[in-house]
């Protein structure tokens, strides 16, 4: 099963872009990954999914190298909205897809 | 995205009581959902993984009987709390795998989550 280590914290200000990374040293071959956000008493919001090289949607950028042992998220920009917890999970293929949540990291946007 | 629905969003109960908790996927079908639980400040824990059709699947130090899953159908599980007591106070999260293709890529999407709490 595929462990996930992220800062713990971070901080930023508004219009800033903000990366943060995490690495995944044991990934399987058929693992992709996720990035979700979550915010205070709410279910996680996913955010980005990718296998490698670099992933673009209208939130953020998700950046992987080609050993794909980490993966770093990419928030353009950040507004005081941002504020939550950022998890990266890796997927496991022969359990269902089921993920295993780390603990995250807390991003605080500040004005 | 996809949309799951989680219901109550909030439950306050007597201890020894039974709490039901449900878990729909609205616009798709989903032969596999997740339940997790949090406590404050802490990360979401996998409790168990739920199948359609079949017998849910539970992490290590989960009680099965304890925590009663069933997913009838392919937009509805359910996770029934049985004689709850305060140290089953929590945040309950529910999710659904979407997309029956490549497990890796499959994306699970998230309920609200039901706030639990035993008095």
């Amino acid at each position: 099963l595929a462990k996930t280590t992220q800062p713990i914290s971070m901080d930023s200000y508004e219009g800033q872009e903000v990366n943060i990374t995490c690495s995944h040293n044991n990934i399987a071959t058929n693992d992709y990954i996720t990035w979700y956000q979550q915010f205070p008493s709410q279910g996680p919001r996913f955010i980005i999914q990718g296998y490698k090289t670099k992933v673009t949607n209208e939130v953020a950028s998700l950046f992987i190298p080609a050993d794909r042992k980490s993966s770093t998220l990419s928030l353009p920009r950040v507004s005081l909205s941002d504020t939550a917890v950022y998890y990266c999970l890796v997927g496991v293929y022969n359990q269902g897809g089921k993920l295993i949540f780390g603990q995250g990291t807390e991003l605080s946007v500040k004005p | 995205g996809a949309v799951v629905s989680q219901h109550p969003s909030r439950v306050i109960c007597k201890s020894g009581t039974s709490v039901k908790i449900e878990c729909r996927s609205l616009d798709f079908q989903a032969t596999t959902m997740f339940w997790y639980r949090q406590f404050p400040k802490q990360s979401l824990m996998l409790m168990a993984t739920s199948n359609e059709g079949s017998k849910a699947t539970y992490e290590q130090g989960v009680e099965k009987d304890k925590f009663l899953i069933n997913h009838a159908s392919l937009t509805l599980s359910t996770l029934t709390v049985t004689s709850a007591h305060p140290e089953d106070s929590s945040f309950y999260i529910c999710s659904a795998r979407h997309g029956e293709g490549f497990m890796g890529k499959n994306i699970q999407y998230f309920g609200a989550g039901t706030r639990l709490s035993v008095l």
